[in-house]
């Protein structure tokens, strides 16, 4: 199994906080990925990672940011919580030579804001 | 753009029955395919993949050949099991040197097995 881990793995917060999750990988694979999952809608890219510091903007990326500052660490944050942002949240990442390589799923974080 | 199509869910099946899972996909260049299956409470985790034309992914007794001429990645077994229950995703990506990074994904079809 690949080396990818989130945290925490469940965070309950109120309207108008921040919140920050964490992705952690141990293979050193180039780019990372944060989707949300939510029923009714499949995996939706939020954001995602081509290199430290390297970051872009994915199909639903309104109230989110991520920063990238080494390699092995991804970190979304909701900068507002608002109870849309509500669901589950998981980093992949995918790597190795370049060309063709699938990604790795880490095991989520689900997220419920009151 | 790019996108893959897969069958509405649920599949509800008895165990040990055939089972066929179907996708569909548009890409502009020459897309390496895959599935991956999410158990419940659990990431996706990569099941198969196929690179190139008439390539046939296999694991776990799941199968899928890649069908360029009906742009096609039926994902099949022969023999399901109440174990299996899961969702079931297909999704494409463009080779690095030919474009974009970012995978497609289908929408996700679920499985249920019955004793």
């Amino acid at each position: 199994d690949a080396g990818i881990t989130q945290s925490p793995r469940h965070k309950v917060t109120e309207t108008g906080t921040p919140v920050t999750l964490r992705c952690h990988q141990t293979e050193n694979h180039r780019y990372m990925y944060w989707y949300r999952q939510d029923p009714g809608h499949g995996l939706r890219l939020i954001h995602y990672s081509y290199g430290v510091k390297d970051t872009d903007k994915g199909e639903v990326s309104d109230g989110y940011s991520v920063s990238r500052s080494k390699t092995e660490d991804f970190l979304l944050t909701l900068e507002s919580a608002t109870s849309s942002q509500t669901s589950v949240y998981f980093c992949a990442i995918s790597g190795g030579l370049a060309g063709v390589y699938e990604q790795y799923f880490g095991p989520g974080t689900r997220l419920t804001v009151t | 753009g790019d996108s893959v199509t897969q069958m509405e869910g649920p599949v509800t099946l008895s165990e040990e029955a055939f089972l066929t899972i179907n996708c569909t996909y548009t890409a502009t260049g020459y897309p390496s395919l895959f599935w991956y299956v999410q158990y419940p409470g659990e990431g996706l985790q990569l099941l198969l993949k196929a690179t190139k034309a008439d390539d046939k992914g296999s694991n776990k007794g799941f199968e899928a050949t890649y069908r360029k001429e009906t742009t096609s990645f039926h994902l099949e077994k022969g023999s399901v099991q109440v174990s299996d229950s899961a969702v079931y995703f297909c999704a494409l990506k463009i080779p690095l040197s030919g474009g974009s990074y970012i995978p497609t994904f289908g929408r996700g079809t679920s499985l249920i097995v019955h004793p």
